[in-house]
């Protein structure tokens, strides 16, 4: 069963206004994190924003934001102001604890594009 | 930017030529990644290196072999490659050196495109 969940394969926002993509997640673990990642076409893979499980207020990183609801188990990321530059793929990732890297799974990715 | 190098940014290579991507973090992280990634899809996994060992290998065929000299560096050394294989290759690092744990991000480079003729 797949692990982290976008159902957005793709979505369109008007410049300057805000824009959430989704993420569902699935894990029997208590402590876990949750992270965005947005990729450009040129291909690095930046990090945008992270959630810990035990985190009790949702994470804030600029215009980015994380909408955590850990009972339905999801972790929307909402973009505020949109810009053409945030025009990209968007990955939500969920790392689980004890080995590393292994339990790093990224979703299927939102493609966003941003409309002048 | 990025604190992940990563040359070359672009690499055509032949079938039976021997090349290398190299990759570099001075971040002071212990764990580092090597991620494979085609159009459309997210990255998988091929190996993890933990206080310059080799800790996790995907099963990855034996014509990629991954190479850590220090702490600093990590290279992936291409042999005999398929065409198959041409894809985003992303190197990554993350601060955790031992058995790790949820909240450690793991930071990318901007990726090699590698194409096999």
């Amino acid at each position: 069963a797949q692990k982290i969940t976008q159902t957005q394969p793709g979505m369109f926002v008007q410049e300057k206004e805000a824009v959430t993509l989704d993420c569902t997640y699935d894990t029997s673990d208590q402590s876990y994190g949750l992270f965005w990642y947005k990729q450009p076409s040129s291909g690095e893979m930046i990090f945008l924003i992270y959630q810990g499980s035990y985190d009790e207020q949702n994470a804030t990183e600029g215009r980015y934001s994380l909408n955590f609801q850990k009972a339905r188990k999801s972790a929307n990321l909402v973009i505020s102001a949109s810009q053409l530059g945030d025009s990209a793929m968007y990955f939500c990732a969920m790392r689980e604890g004890g080995n590393y890297g292994q339990n790093f799974v990224f979703g299927p990715g939102t493609r966003l594009s941003v409309l002048p | 930017d990025t604190e992940v190098t990563q040359t070359p940014k672009h690499l055509v290579m032949g079938m039976t030529n021997k090349k290398s991507l190299k990759c570099e973090q001075h971040m002071g992280h212990r764990a580092m990644y090597w991620y494979k990634q085609k159009a459309k899809k997210p990255p998988e996994l091929m190996f993890v290196y933990s206080y310059e060992k080799l800790s996790i290998n995907e099963s990855v065929p034996s014509r990629f072999s991954p190479e850590c000299p220090n702490s600093s560096l990590l290279n992936l050394h291409l042999h005999a490659l398929q065409p198959e294989d041409s894809a985003l290759y992303l190197c990554a690092s993350s601060p955790e050196g031992g058995t790790g744990g949820a909240g450690n991000t793991i930071y990318f480079g901007e990726g090699s495109w590698l194409t096999v003729v």
